[in-house]
């Protein structure tokens, strides 16, 4: 069964800082999702990268995916108090849109 | 684009009785998922249909839960006898057949089984 893995769980940021998100999964995917949650919201997807070394970036996210490593990570530039939310990265289990999903980062940013 | 719709927004139900939830995709998307979260927690894959063919059913699933996809627009997802362990939102989930499509979530049905 593929298992995904997401660190930290939480991650409380000064704003104006770096911080990076790790996604690690067990089993070959050429599919991964990046997705923002607000407290009582639905999912807002962030990125879908489809292949090894793919990076893409919108304003201070940027997510990159190492599929040798099978590992994922969003890197947050500057933090701002508006990106915080939870932030789950999902794995593709099939190529039709079963999503593996990870158990998600909850990041606080402060002044 | 109107997003994905889904009714009610909430559900209070006694266990032991029947509830139904309905989803409304975007109108040209031709893949539906539904899919369960519970607090704390990321979304667990339900089931999904392309057009009105439905494709597989989590283990998750029970037998008491049934989803429905006539004429390949909206989609219904119905639970009988429910439990207390099925409290929980529900989300619905559609996209374009495409490999860099992503799922667009509605904002879910909340249930509580009391």
């Amino acid at each position: 069964e593929l298992k995904v893995e997401q660190n930290p769980l939480f991650l409380s940021m000064q704003e104006g800082k770096n911080y990076t998100i790790y996604c690690n999964y067990s089993t070959t995917s050429d599919r991964l999702y990046w997705y923002r949650q607000d407290p009582g919201k639905s999912l807002e997807s962030l990125f879908v990268l489809l292949s090894n070394g793919a990076v893409k970036q919108e304003g201070r996210l940027m997510a990159s995916l190492d599929t040798k490593a099978r590992l994922s990570t969003l890197h947050i530039t500057a933090a701002v108090h508006d990106l915080s939310a939870t932030y789950f990265c999902a794995v593709d289990v099939d190529s039709w849109g079963k999503l593996q999903f990870g158990a998600g980062t909850q990041v606080v940013v402060t002044p | 684009d109107t997003g994905v719709s889904q009714d009610p927004r909430h559900k209070i139900t006694k266990r032991g009785q029947n509830v139904t939830f309905r989803c409304d995709p975007i109108s040209e998307h031709n893949r539906l998922y539904w899919y369960r979260q519970t607090l704390g927690q990321g979304p667990e894959f339900l089931t999904y249909f392309q057009n009105e063919a439905q494709l597989e059913k989590s283990r998750l699933l029970s037998d008491r839960f049934s989803a429905e996809r006539p004429k390949g627009s909206f989609s219904t997802l119905e639970i009988q006898r429910t439990e207390q362990g099925d409290s929980a939102m529900y989300l619905c989930a559609s996209s374009l057949a495409g490999y860099d499509s992503p799922l667009h979530f509605g904002n879910g049905t909340r249930l509580t089984v009391t």
